[in-house]
This record gives structure tokens, sequence and C-alpha cells, in this order.
């Protein structure tokens, strides 16, 4: 079993709609999370860190849920400039050189 | 500012051949990282130092060696280049690294080597 998986998707939909991901991991000893974009053949890039109580950032909304293993990501109002890969990343707080990255979901967002 | 930068950015090597991947960061960060990005797979981390002077393996070390030259640059070593090896390789900094939750990486560019 991968230590963090996502729905590789695609996920394509509209213009304006709004869409979620979510991603598991299964290190229960995680303290750190976060969603990076990545677009076709460039670097990753963080999006969002996510915190424990939830944050959002613009139409962007991060939330954990530790009891489950699980974060998720949605997205409102999506542009055409939203379509990218999706990262999910998890990190052990007691050895923070081991970030386990997702896969990644992409994303298509269509006119 | 040019954050975190890598040479090559593209290198084709027949099997058995050498070579050395260069990466440098300008923004003062302790911490380096090497990771390579297969598809369907998320990134896996090769090799990092944590600060200058010290590197220790990650996930998948194996035929790579590293070098942090100084707190700037911090090389990755392909001395036998095999087919397996063929993939998207990504270099990282952070500010820190240890005990410190929520650290952000920046990552460079990326290098597409193909081994032949």
């Amino acid at each position: 079993r991968k230590e963090v998986e996502q729905d590789p998707g695609p996920f394509n939909v509209p213009e304006g709609a709004t869409v979620a991901f979510n991603c598991t991991y299964s290190n229960s000893a995680s303290q750190s999370f976060f969603w990076y974009r990545q677009d076709c053949r460039k670097e990753p890039k963080l999006l969002m860190s996510v915190y424990s109580s939830g944050n959002e950032d613009g139409r962007f909304t991060a939330q954990l849920n530790r009891a489950s293993q699980y974060i998720s990501l949605l997205i409102r109002d999506s542009k055409l400039s939203d379509s990218a890969t999706y990262l999910c990343v998890v990190n052990d707080a007691f050895n923070n050189n081991d970030m386990r990255f997702g896969a990644g979901t992409r994303l298509t967002v269509k006119p | 500012n040019a954050g975190v930068t890598q040479n090559p950015k593209f290198q084709v090597l027949k099997t058995g051949q050498s070579m050395t991947l260069q990466c440098a960061q300008d923004m003062n960060h302790n911490s380096m990282y090497w990771y390579r990005q297969d598809p369907g797979m998320g990134l896996r981390l090769i090799y990092y130092s944590a600060s200058e002077g010290t590197t220790d393996k990650g996930e998948v070390p194996n035929g790579y060696n590293v070098s942090r030259l100084n707190k700037r640059e911090f090389s990755l070593r392909l001395e036998s280049a095999a087919p397996s090896q063929t993939s998207v390789y990504f270099c990282a900094s952070s500010l820190t690294s240890g005990w410190r939750v929520q650290e952000t990486q920046y990552f460079g560019p990326g290098t597409r080597l193909l081994v032949l």
C-alpha cells in the first residue's frame, strides 16, 4: 500500500464548477500536510499548507481529518488556469526530511 | 532572486556513462534535497542535506551520490547510469529541516534525463 494515495483522475470540469480531491495517508504519526500544484512539465509549487482546523485561501479550502487519515482540497468557481496536477504531501514532523508525495490528481477545467 | 536553479535541463546518456546534476539556491536555505519523479508515482527522495556539511540517504539512494559543495550548491552524481534511472530529477531547498513543522520546500525546474 502506498503511503500517500490520491485518485489520479483526470477530473474534467467546466469553468465555474466546484471540484474536490481527497488524499489518504497511512502514517498516523504524520504532522504536516500540504497541497502542491504542478503544471505540465514544470516543478511542484506550494499551493497551501493544511492546518488541523482547516484553512481557506480564496477559492481553495483544505481540510484535515486525522481520525480517518485523509486530507481534502476543494476548489470553488474553477478557472481555466486551475488546470494542473495537484499533489498531496504528508510529512512526519519528527523527520522533516521525509516528505511523502502522492502521485497527484490531474484536473482539467474546460470552457 | 532566481530561487532554485538546476543544470542541465535535459540530458541523454548511454548506459554506463556518468554525469553530475547541478543545483543551486540563492535563498540562504540550510536544507537541500534531490527527488526523482516517475510516471504514476509521487516524488521520491533520493538524498538530502539537512545543513552544509551533512548528507543523508532518502528513500531511493541506490546508484546515486551527492555532494553539498557549500551552502548554496548540492550536486547529484550518477556514476554508471542505467535505464532505470530515466526520470525527471528535481532539486529542492527549505529554510530548515528537522523538528520544524509546516516547512515549505521550493523546487527547481527539473532535469529530464534519458538513459539509453
